[in-house]
């Protein structure tokens, strides 16, 4: 069963540091594309970027650039996201997601990204003096 | 970014009525490849998003088939048959045809 399972729930005070994790399993981590999604209280999703774990590439919305990195580990199949600063605004739930591949060659592309289709179970980030 | 703008903002359905939702998008999601790239998702109360529909129509193998979805280039819609208790949530749509890839509002159904 492919799985995404996601770090424990946070409480941090502004300007403290935090890494969040996704650990894959199930499918071969390489070759799919993993999605960061912050879902603020009460809002909806929001797209803060990908990492392709086989070579860690990344790619940022510019919302989040600058203001967040995104990472992995292929060796133990883990995806991150760590802030530097900590903001009170940056209080929200936070999902790793896995996209599809292109449905018709069935490999990742280069510049499209698909449906997400696989999601962790959320860690929750308050931040707070 | 492209803009998704979902109506209504809420619905309450009867059990065994249908429901239909709409999205609409600030550009085209049709690519020239001919695909259309919108998907819905549903999230279920306390629990992350799963994909229902993607690629304009296409259900998830485990999604049942009073879920189906259309639309055009800039307009889509998503329409359950029959509602049950089960398909109660919040509904997003999204489009990743541009990056940043950008989801709808959000339209909320609950069970009368």
């Amino acid at each position: 069963e492919e799985q995404l399972v996601q770090s424990g729930a946070e409480v941090r005070k502004p300007g403290e540091s935090l890494k969040i994790s996704c650990k894959t399993s199930g499918y071969s981590f390489t070759t799919q594309w993993i999605a960061w999604v912050r879902q603020m209280p009460g809002k909806g999703p929001e797209w803060m970027g990908v990492i392709y774990p086989d070579d860690s590439d990344v790619r940022y919305s510019p919302s989040f650039q600058g203001q967040v990195t995104i990472s992995a580990d292929k060796s133990i199949s883990t995806a991150y996201l760590q802030w530097s600063s900590l903001k009170a605004s940056d209080t929200a739930t936070y999902y790793c997601a896995r996209h599809q591949n292109d449905l018709l060659t069935g490999y990742a592309s280069l510049n499209y990204f698909y449906g997400l289709d696989v999601w962790g179970q959320g860690t929750t980030v308050t931040v707070s003096s | 970014d492209i803009v998704m703008t979902q109506t209504p903002l809420s619905l309450s359905v009867t059990p065994g009525q249908p429901a239909s939702i709409s999205c609409r998008s600030s550009q085209s999601l049709l690519h020239d490849d001919g695909r259309t790239y919108l998907y819905w998702y549903l999230q279920k109360p306390g629990q992350s998003p799963q994909l229902l529909i993607y690629e304009l129509s296409t259900r998830i193998s485990a999604v049942p088939d009073r879920f189906s979805a259309s639309g055009s280039a800039k307009d889509f819609t998503l329409n359950i048959s029959r509602v049950e208790a089960e398909d109660v949530g919040v509904y997003y749509c999204m489009q990743s045809i541009q990056v940043p890839l950008t989801f709808g509002g959000g339209t909320t159904v609950e069970i009368k």
